[in-house]
């Protein structure tokens, strides 16, 4: 079973849709959640950190569910500037590990 | 701001080449990481550094070592470059402590081996 697992899409939505990604782990004893945005030809960048009680960061909103072990991404009223690929990123248990990456959801915001 | 730089945007080696693979960063971090990314295969963790003269094997290290003789810079070395080498490297660095996980990637080196 992969560590980190996202539907790869592509997700294509029309300007102003809501669209929702999800994200699975595997380890139940995993610390730390994240969501990174990569754009077509860019290195990746830290969006957001995922905390149990939601999280919110204007159009973006980041929910954790620890007894089903996923984690949601919420983007309300897409801008075509939206259009990346976003990595589901998950920290495993021991404190000096490196990060799990998803491979990635990638999302198309359409005029 | 942080800024993770990489020594090329794109590098056309020859099988058998010894290649040297740069990234400096400016933000006095202790991790550095390299990564390759693939088509289908996503973000592969070669090799990581918590400080310097220290390195740890990530998930795919065969094929590549490292050196950090210095905090800010971290080389990845291809031995003996391959074809199935040919790859996007992506170098990050993140700090210590509670922000560990915020990793600063560089824009990363499309390498071509031929």
């Amino acid at each position: 079973r992969k560590e980190v697992e996202q539907d790869p899409g592509p997700f294509n939505v029309p300007e102003g849709a809501t669209v929702a990604f999800n994200c699975t782990y595997s380890n139940s004893a995993s610390q730390s959640f994240f969501w990174y945005r990569q754009d077509c030809r860019k290195e990746p960048k830290l969006l957001m950190s995922v905390y149990s009680s939601g999280n919110e960061d204007g159009r973006f909103t980041a929910q954790l569910n620890r007894a089903s072990q996923y984690i949601s991404l919420l983007i309300r009223d897409s801008k075509l500037s939206d259009s990346a690929t976003y990595l589901c990123v998950v920290s495993p248990p021991s404190g000096n590990t490196p990060l799990v990456f998803g491979k990635g959801t990638r999302l198309s915001v359409i005029a | 701001d942080v800024k993770v730089t990489q020594s090329s945007r794109y590098l056309v080696k020859r099988t058998g080449e010894k290649v040297f693979l740069e990234c400096v960063q400016d933000m006095d971090h202790e991790n550095m990481f390299w990564y390759r990314q693939d088509p289908g295969l996503g973000l592969r963790l070669i090799y990581f550094s918590y400080d310097v003269k220290m390195k740890e094997k990530g998930d795919i290290p065969e094929g590549y070592s490292v050196s950090r003789e210095k905090k800010e810079r971290f080389s990845l070395i291809l031995e003996s470059a391959s074809t199935n080498q040919t790859s996007m490297y992506l170098c990050a660095s993140s700090p210590a402590g509670t922000r560990q996980y915020e990793q600063y990637f560089g824009p990363g080196t499309r390498l071509t081996v031929t």
